[in-house]
């Protein structure tokens, strides 16, 4: 399988717990997003990565919240000192940027589903 | 502030009927419409797109109408089957696709 994995797919924690996300994206892409998605609403911009260089969080990134992308590879995403309100899908993409191969397609993983009891 | 808003909400359509979902944005520099189709467990993925430089594209049975000076836009599934049955989410980027702005979703049933 080629595409867009995100692991764990689902993580219950308590509240106050730190938990990470990991996501491999398909691995000619360049540019990686992590977006959140929470019961009956879309796809929430988070922060996304061209190579291993973070270029934009949203103001709705608290400090709790941090991503890496290391080696333009893989990418995770770490929660600090949960809250309830951080339950919700956090959903990992990847696209070509630059080129003639780049369509805008996001790519999306199946998601890695949080619940902060 | 939602950059994109989308209704409606829930709809349900007859098999072979056409199904219809709107969007409207305020954003005048976004350049890029794409329609994203959801089933549950899974993550999005591209149905259709356009560009505000021509007003309808059409792939298959689904087809983007865009309105440029009314800074709408809408999806039209015809001959609706119950595979389409899925939640579709609009969405709207600038032309360097750094960011995605998604609607709140529509949650289509289409019955047999």
């Amino acid at each position: 399988d080629t595409g867009v994995s995100q692991d764990p797919r689902h993580k219950i924690t308590k509240r106050g717990q730190n938990v990470t996300f990991r996501c491999d994206p398909i691995s000619e892409h360049n540019r990686l997003y992590w977006y959140r998605q929470t019961l009956g609403q879309g796809p929430e911009f988070l922060t996304y990565f061209q190579n291993e260089a973070q270029l934009e969080k949203s103001r709705l990134l608290s400090d709790r919240f941090s991503a890496e992308r290391p080696k333009g590879s893989f990418s995770t995403l770490e929660i600090q000192r949960t809250e309830q309100g951080d339950s919700a899908m956090y959903l990992c993409a990847s696209s070509l940027w630059g080129g003639q191969g780049d369509t805008g397609e996001l790519f999306f993983g199946e998601g890695s589903r949080l619940t902060v009891l | 502030q939602q950059q994109v808003k989308q209704s409606p909400q829930s709809l349900i359509v007859q098999k072979g009927g056409i199904s219809i979902i709107n969007c409207a944005y305020e954003n005048t520099a976004f350049d890029y419409f794409p329609w994203y189709q959801q089933f549950p467990g899974k993550g999005p993925a591209l149905l259709i797109a356009i560009r505000p430089d021509v007003s309808e594209k059409k792939e298959g049975r689904f087809t983007i109408s865009f309105n440029k000076s009314a800074k709408q836009f809408s999806l039209h599934i015809m001959d609706s089957q119950p595979g389409d049955s899925a939640t579709y989410f609009c969405a709207a980027s600038r032309y360097n696709f750094n960011k995605f702005y998604f609607g709140s979703g529509t949650k289509l049933n289409v019955k047999p």
